[in-house]
């Protein structure tokens, strides 16, 4: 079966780094996307990766080896903004998106 | 981000009655997609139509109707629901539906509540 793995919370401080990790099994490869979903809002693109290697968008960064089948989003500088989960999602051979149940993630001040 | 509209945000209907949530992207894109959110469970694929023609239906029990009138809009219809039916539905578009690297774009979902 296809699975995705993500833990289900984590909580950081302000101003600190957090790194919430993602590991995959699946039928085929085709890329592996993060969004962020606040609370009763829509999930929001935050990064794709389909090559290995680290991806740096801002405050954000990704991470992807596809042969240890994981990844992982870098968060830095957080703010209280950053409370929110954190969802993995694959590309399958299909090209469907397979999700994980998402990383709650607790800024504390 | 007004790219992806739902509505109603809200809707609460008994086991008997007949309800429809519409979704509306106002992004260009050919691809739209349902997908059911539960509390703490990963998102699951319902329903996905590229070019109005429906590409992908995961098993979704024949109480849940879709409806894609042209690449804009796109409907769901409820009959007959059960109450572990409750739940986030989310509607999302992207360009296509068959490339990998398309990000889909969500709208704010509808929380249906099943008595």
């Amino acid at each position: 079966g296809q699975n995705i793995d993500q833990p289900t919370e984590m909580t950081a401080t302000e101003g600190a780094i957090v790194q919430i990790n993602c590991t995959y099994q699946t039928s085929g490869f085709n890329g592996l996307f993060w969004y962020q979903q606040h609370a009763g809002e829509a999930p929001t693109f935050l990064s794709y990766n389909v090559l290995d290697g680290l991806e740096e968008k801002g405050r954000f960064s990704s991470f992807l080896s596809r042969s240890k089948g994981y990844s992982y989003l870098l968060l830095k500088e957080l703010q209280m903004k950053d409370s929110a989960s954190y969802l993995c999602a694959v590309v399958d051979s299909n090209y469907q998106l397979i999700w994980g149940a998402g990383t709650k993630l607790i800024i504390k001040p | 981000e007004t790219g992806v509209t739902q509505t109603p945000r809200h809707l609460v209907m008994g086991m008997t009655n007949k309800k429809s949530l519409k979704c509306e992207q106002h992004l260009g894109h050919n691809a739209m997609y349902w997908y059911k959110q539960s509390a703490k469970k990963p998102l699951e694929l319902m329903f996905v139509y590229n070019f109005k023609e429906q590409t992908e239906n995961n098993s979704v029990p024949s109480r849940f109707s879709p409806e894609c009138p042209n690449s804009s809009h796109l409907f769901l219809h409820l009959h007959t629901l059960q109450p572990e039916d409750s739940a986030l539905y989310l509607c999302a578009s992207s360009r296509d539906s068959g490339v990998g690297s398309d990000t889909q774009y969500f709208g704010p979902g509808t929380r249906l509540t099943v008595l």
